[in-house]
């Protein structure tokens, strides 16, 4: 069974250019997660969905960041215009369990250099 | 709300010692538990998790950690250390009624010396 795919896995930008970054999550999972992880941190959620539904973006900074999940199966988040305190490691993770307690299936992640 | 404290960001152990990762957290309601492994430029990896089962929970490569309520902690074990062990850790929690969102700690380092 293939995993999560993104891409790119790498990216490097000039601030205030745009950028995006695909995810494909596992075949047949429902919930698709997006987080930041910043150096030395643990990851940090952006914005999940159900489906093809946004159910929790209270954390996705919506002045510049945008995310689409058509079909409720791929999905891109992108960063319009990107900042250098963008730069960061960028995970998508899918699940497949309705309710809690799911495992969450992570991705490599895209590794993000705004100069 | 919810957190997670993970005590040391680096920890140094000899191959074959045991390995000790340590984890706190703080919920208002029953919290799922979970560890998570990231090596190098890779995704993060489940290890184990609690879900309000046995207290005391096996995971993949040898590791176990046990959910100790009355000292809100879930660390993480590993009777001997190997090499390969040498990762990122992370612990994170989740919260009954709380959907799936998780809250990730800071992560420890662990390295595994000859």
């Amino acid at each position: 069974e293939a995993g999560v795919v993104q891409s790119p896995r790498y990216k490097i930008i000039e601030k205030k250019q745009p950028v995006a970054f695909w995810c494909n999550p596992i075949s047949g999972h429902n919930t698709l997660y997006w987080y930041l992880q910043n150096l030395g941190q643990g990851p940090e959620l952006l914005i999940r969905y159900e489906n093809e539904e946004a159910v929790d973006d209270s954390q996705l900074p919506k002045d510049r960041f945008s995310a689409e999940r058509l079909k409720g199966v791929d999905s891109t988040l992108k960063i319009q215009p990107a900042e250098l305190g963008d730069s960061a490691v960028y995970l998508c993770a899918s699940s497949s369990r309705l309710g809690e307690g799911g495992e969450q299936f992570f991705g490599p992640g895209t590794r993000l250099t705004v100069l | 709300a919810q957190s997670v404290t993970q005590l040391g960001s680096h920890v140094s152990v000899s191959e074959g010692a045991l390995v000790l990762l340590r984890c706190n957290y703080s919920s208002s309601v029953p919290p799922y538990l979970f560890w998570y492994v990231q090596y190098p430029n890779q995704g993060l990896q489940l290890l184990l998790k609690y879900t309000s089962a046995a207290t005391l929970v096996k995971g993949i490569n040898g590791f176990e950690a046990e959910f100790k309520k009355s000292e809100t902690s879930f660390h993480l074990t590993k009777p001997s250390a190997h090499m390969s062990d040498a990762a990122e850790y992370f612990c994170a929690v989740g919260l009954t009624g709380g959907g799936n969102k998780l809250t990730f700690g800071t992560g420890t380092q662990l390295k595994v010396e000859l």
